[in-house]
């Protein structure tokens, strides 16, 4: 069974901070790795990793897939308040390009 | 607005009743997917549809769930004798199907509330 881990489960930090979320997975037929963020309603997608681009950056989020690893991390520099949210950790896989997701990280930024 | 959307935003419905979720997907978006979500966890996968056609289900999802995507545009997921345990978040999510992998997109959600 396809398996995601994330850690931590949750962390608080305070405005300004760097954080780095962690995600690890155990998957057949790998496709690619996606980060999403949740507020209070559905997940926003924040990127795609696959084996042709496994560095992703966008302003003060970047992302790393470590395929040797069965990794990637999720960084945010200078942290803000509006950063606050539940980031999810997804892989895709087969042909059906189905999602399994981790359980979340749950983000607090103070300030 | 070009992204997914989902309807109702909002469902409380008494045990053993019968609803019916609607998602339109992003128009030129070949492939659809359902997934729940309770809380505290990520969501799980239920189904999937590539233009009208339903090409996997979750074991997750009974036989009191039903999806259709019938011209290969919006789906609807329909829940028969709800449970209890049918309380969560359904969410559908669209993409354009590529080999190598592809974004999928959300919609907001229908959050279900069986008393």
């Amino acid at each position: 069974e396809d398996k995601v881990v994330q850690s931590p489960l949750s962390l608080v930090v305070h405005e300004g901070d760097t954080v780095t979320l962690n995600c690890s997975y155990e998957v057949t037929n790998f496709r690619s790795l996606l980060w999403y963020k949740q507020e209070k309603k559905a997940p926003t997608f924040l990127f795609m990793l696959t084996s042709s681009g496994i560095e992703k950056k966008s302003g003060r989020l970047s992302s790393i897939l470590d395929k040797k690893e069965l990794s990637s991390i999720l960084n945010i520099t200078a942290t803000q308040t509006g950063d606050s949210a539940i980031y999810l950790c997804a892989v895709q896989t087969g042909t059906a390009s189905k999602l399994t997701f981790g359980t979340g990280t749950r983000l607090q930024v103070t300030l | 607005d070009t992204g997914v959307s989902q309807d109702p935003r909002h469902k409380i419905t008494k045990r053993g009743q019968n609803v019916t979720f609607r998602c339109d997907p992003i128009s030129e978006h070949n492939r659809l997917y359902w997934y729940r979500q309770t809380l505290g966890q990520g969501p799980e996968f239920l189904t999937y549809f590539q233009n009208e056609a339903q090409l996997e289900k979750s074991r997750l999802l009974s036989d009191r769930f039903s999806a259709e995507r019938p011209k290969g545009s919006f789906s609807t997921l329909e829940i028969q004798r709800t449970e209890q345990g049918d309380s969560a978040m359904y969410l559908c999510a669209s993409s354009l199907w590529d080999r190598g992998g592809t974004e999928a997109f959300f919609g907001q959600g229908t959050r279900l509330t069986v008393v």
